[in-house]
Formats: structure tokens, sequence, C-alpha cells
């Protein structure tokens, strides 16, 4: 299985924040990694695809980059509405493996 | 396109757990179609997938005790997973797998107790 090792695990940021997140995986993936969002009680939400894709309707503040074994997701300028857990997600392979979770909270 | 789980909320142990996934505003004939878990405060795990011609993939930790059929007259597909213990405890989502997951059920819970 490919393993995926998100970082930081849990952050704090303020509103208007740049925040990264980092992905990586132990082989490469190419670009096949995804990203999600999630908050309490609801499913995870598509936010990037192919590493650097914008799903349709996520807001431009929302920016994918990488390839290989090294991603990142970036929010150019956090929003009260971000604060939520994201989770990375490889395509490549199966079994389709996802990271452990990076809380991003209020500060 | 809209997905809805349903099946029993409780499921004791050793028995089989079976959902069934609702799909409207698309046909499950085209793309993948897959089954997430996630335990209560813990990540994401992917549980398998069947695509549009009827083939399957299990994730090997789950391979020997998961089944994922479709009925497309119904445009449906289903998970069955058998001789559940407490550790099968999540909330269980479909989703369309395209192959980022870009359209998602909005869980079901199922415990797995006596």
């Amino acid at each position: 299985d490919i393993q995926m090792t998100q970082s930081p695990s849990s952050l704090s940021a303020s509103v208007g924040d740049r925040v990264t997140i980092t992905c990586r995986a132990n082989q490469s993936i190419r670009s096949y990694l995804n990203w999600y969002q999630q908050k309490p009680g609801k499913a995870p939400k598509l936010l990037i695809y192919a590493a650097s894709s914008l799903q349709s309707g996520v807001p431009s503040r929302f920016s994918g980059s990488g390839s290989g074994t090294d991603f990142t997701l970036t929010i150019s300028s956090l929003q009260p509405e971000d604060f939520a857990t994201y989770y990375c997600q490889q395509s490549y392979s199966t079994p389709q493996t996802f990271g452990q979770g990076t809380k991003v909270e209020i500060k | 396109v809209q997905l809805q789980e349903s099946g029993p909320g409780l499921v004791k142990p050793s028995e089989t757990l079976s959902l069934t996934c609702t799909v409207s505003g698309g046909s499950i004939s085209s793309y993948y179609w897959s089954w997430i878990r996630q335990p209560p405060g813990k990540g994401l795990e992917w549980i398998g997938y069947i695509n549009y011609s009827g083939s399957t993939s299990y994730n090997p930790s789950l391979k020997s005790r998961v089944t994922i059929s479709a009925d497309t007259s119904n445009n449906q597909f289903s998970l069955k997973l058998s001789s559940v213990t407490a550790a099968d405890t999540a909330v269980y989502y479909c989703a369309r797998t395209t192959p980022s997951y870009d359209y998602w059920g909005q869980g079901t819970l199922v415990t797995v107790s006596s």
C-alpha cells in the first residue's frame, strides 16, 4: 500500500492567514493526488484533483501543487468557513489511501 | 448527482453489514462507484469500488469479507461486509469515483454491538 503522510496534524491560524498543508507519499504517485475538506458531521468535499486542478465551485483561494511524492495544499487567505479537517488521497493505485488529516483550527 | 446510503444502523457482532447506495441524477452504468468508511474520530478508509462494467476492486485489508454489487435497473450499488466486529463501527459513505471522489452520500453510521 502507498502510505500518505500529512503535516502538520493540526494547526491554529487566524482569518486572513496563508495556510499550507503538506502531503508526502512513500513512492511516486505522479499527479494522482486529491485534496478534500471535511467539516464535523459532514461528508468530505473535493477541493483539488490531479494535484492542482480546482474542482468546480471551489473558491480560488484554494490551490494545490506538487508531483511525484511531495504535494501542497495552500489556502491563500483563510476564511471563517475554512476551519475544517483536510485530507489528501492518492488515486495512483489500489488500495486508494488517505493521509491522516490536518485539522485547521481558529487561533 | 446525488447519492443516498441506506441500511441498518445497528449490526450484531459476527453478522453481515448490508448497505445500499441509491444514485440519482446520473447512471451507475458510467464511472466507478466506491464505498469509504470513517470510524468515529478517525480518518478515511477506502473499502472498494465497482465500475460501469461490474468489475470490482477491494481493499486487501477487507477483501475476504467484502462484496460490492450493482443493480443497474434501480441505479443502486450495495456493500456487504461479513463477520463484523466492533472495529467495523464507522460512518459508511458511498461516492462517485472519477478517480477522485467528486460526489458523496451524506454517510450513515453503522454500530456493531450486541
